[in-house]
């Protein structure tokens, strides 16, 4: 089956640091890509995604490359704020007849001032 | 368009009631989806509709928890009895099948406390 693995939580960050969330994947066929931020007390929300290889999805100064060969969509942004706060869940949805939405567990960020 | 819409946001119940969520999809979105959020645990895909027929509803913890979706802007998550190891948010999310790399878009979810 599918299934999406997130580097371990929490981070914490000062101000102003590069930020990198690993996250790798396990799909059949050719999934399409999605970043999740949850900000306290919401819901999940898009912040970016990719559809095929060597894409990159970009929002907000994150971004975020496909790389089939490494099955490997990793979050990164160069400069963190403290709003940048929040969760964020790297995720999938398979190309086959079932198109489920499969999460990783979440990685907490915290950013410092 | 208002969003996915749940309710109610909060919800405190006892050990024991049934307890009844609800959700409303984007108007137009064929794909439904009941996920259960807590911090043990993290987020797990509980029931999947597609053109309100449950496709996967294998993560469905036990016979206490049943869905039903009676038509396309319209879903149930019901638990009876409720135990305090439900206590937990329970996000509801929708999907249109127009394309491989539509997202899904999430309600704010309800915070289900049982004592």
């Amino acid at each position: 089956g599918n299934s999406v693995t997130q580097m371990e939580g929490p981070v914490t960050l000062s101000e102003e640091a590069f930020l990198t969330i690993n996250c790798t994947y396990t799909a059949t066929g050719y999934p399409s890509l999605f970043w999740y931020v949850q900000y306290p007390g919401e819901g999940l929300q898009l912040l970016l995604k990719a559809t095929k290889a060597d894409d990159k999805g970009s929002n907000k100064g994150f971004e975020a490359t496909y790389r089939k060969e490494t099955t490997s969509f990793h979050l990164e942004k160069g400069s963190v704020q403290v709003s940048d706060s929040a969760v964020y869940f790297c995720a999938l949805i398979s190309s086959g007849s079932a198109r489920q939405l499969t999460f990783g567990s979440g990685t907490q960020l915290t950013v410092l001032p | 368009d208002a969003g996915v819409i749940q309710s109610p946001r909060h919800e405190v119940t006892e050990m024991g009631q049934e307890v009844t969520l609800r959700c409303k999809p984007i108007s137009g979105h064929n794909s439904l989806f009941w996920y259960r959020q807590t911090m043990m645990r993290g987020l797990e895909l509980l029931i999947y509709f597609n053109n309100n027929v449950p496709i996967d509803d294998s993560g469905m913890p036990e016979d206490r928890f049943s869905a039903k979706m009676p038509n396309a802007s319209f879903s149930t998550l019901k638990i009876q009895p409720s135990e305090p190891r439900d206590s937990a948010v329970y996000f509801c999310a929708s999907r249109p099948e127009t394309g491989r790399g539509t997202e899904a878009f999430f309600g704010q979810g309800t915070r289900l406390t049982v004592v």
